[in-house]
């Protein structure tokens, strides 16, 4: 079956430190990948996506993910935290569906990041 | 510009009462998605509608049901509402044809009592 996967619920860095979240995913097919964060009781916000061409895409906010076929991955990076980066950052994938066009998202459980002062 | 829009945001029931809830997609978008996120949790994919046609259906409870109206906008109603099926409701919505981004409402907050 498809999955995605993040390790760590959970990630806490210093202001202007390095972001790193992952995510792996299994797939028989090439996926289409993606990061939504979260602020608390607010909606989901796409930050990056990739679906072909450029393995290394950039977002809003100054993230970037970067898509590793042989790894199945697609980290989130950020090179200097910020105070209002925290919140919870969910990957996603979505894949064609057989007989139609679909593309429903699948979540992975989230990672909260937290940043200190 | 203009977003997706649910109704209401909050909700309040009892065990066992029905509830509706109402997605206006972004003008033009044609595919609409239903997802529930209970405390703490991912969300997980209800369903879906494409050309207001079901498209694929998740893990909805048979007590709830949905539609897409010819003007796009959506209602998914739930019924026997159980404590469990306290969540945040979240429609999103894309055009057709392609891996697009998902564009997602602020979501409807059902509480259960």
């Amino acid at each position: 079956a498809q999955s995605v996967t993040q390790l760590g619920s959970h990630v806490s860095v210093s202001e202007g430190a390095l972001v790193l979240l992952r995510c792996n995913y299994s797939s028989s097919v090439p996926p289409y990948l993606f990061w939504y964060v979260q602020y608390p009781n607010q909606g989901l916000q796409l930050l990056l996506k990739y679906t072909t061409g450029a393995t290394l895409v950039k977002g809003i906010n100054g993230f970037e993910a970067e898509f590793k076929k042989s790894e199945t991955s697609f980290h989130l990076t950020k090179p200097s935290a910020h105070m209002s980066d925290a919140a919870e950052y969910f990957c996603a994938v979505s894949w064609r569906w057989s007989g139609g066009s679909n593309y429903k998202l699948t979540f992975g459980k989230g990672t909260l990041l937290t940043v200190n002062p | 510009a203009a977003g997706v829009i649910q109704s209401p945001r909050h909700l309040i029931k009892e065990k066992r009462e029905t509830a509706t809830l109402k997605c206006y997609p972004i003008p033009r978008h044609d595919t609409v998605y239903w997802y529930q996120q209970g405390p703490g949790q991912d969300p997980q994919f209800l369903i879906s509608f494409y050309e207001k046609m079901q498209s694929d259906k998740g893990s909805i409870p048979d007590r709830f049901s949905a539609q897409q109206f010819s003007d796009y906008h959506s209602e998914l109603n739930m019924s026997s509402l159980e404590l469990g099926d306290s969540a945040l409701y979240f429609c999103a919505s894309r055009t057709g044809g392609g891996p697009g981004e998902l564009f997602f409402g602020e979501g409807s907050r059902l509480t259960v009592l």
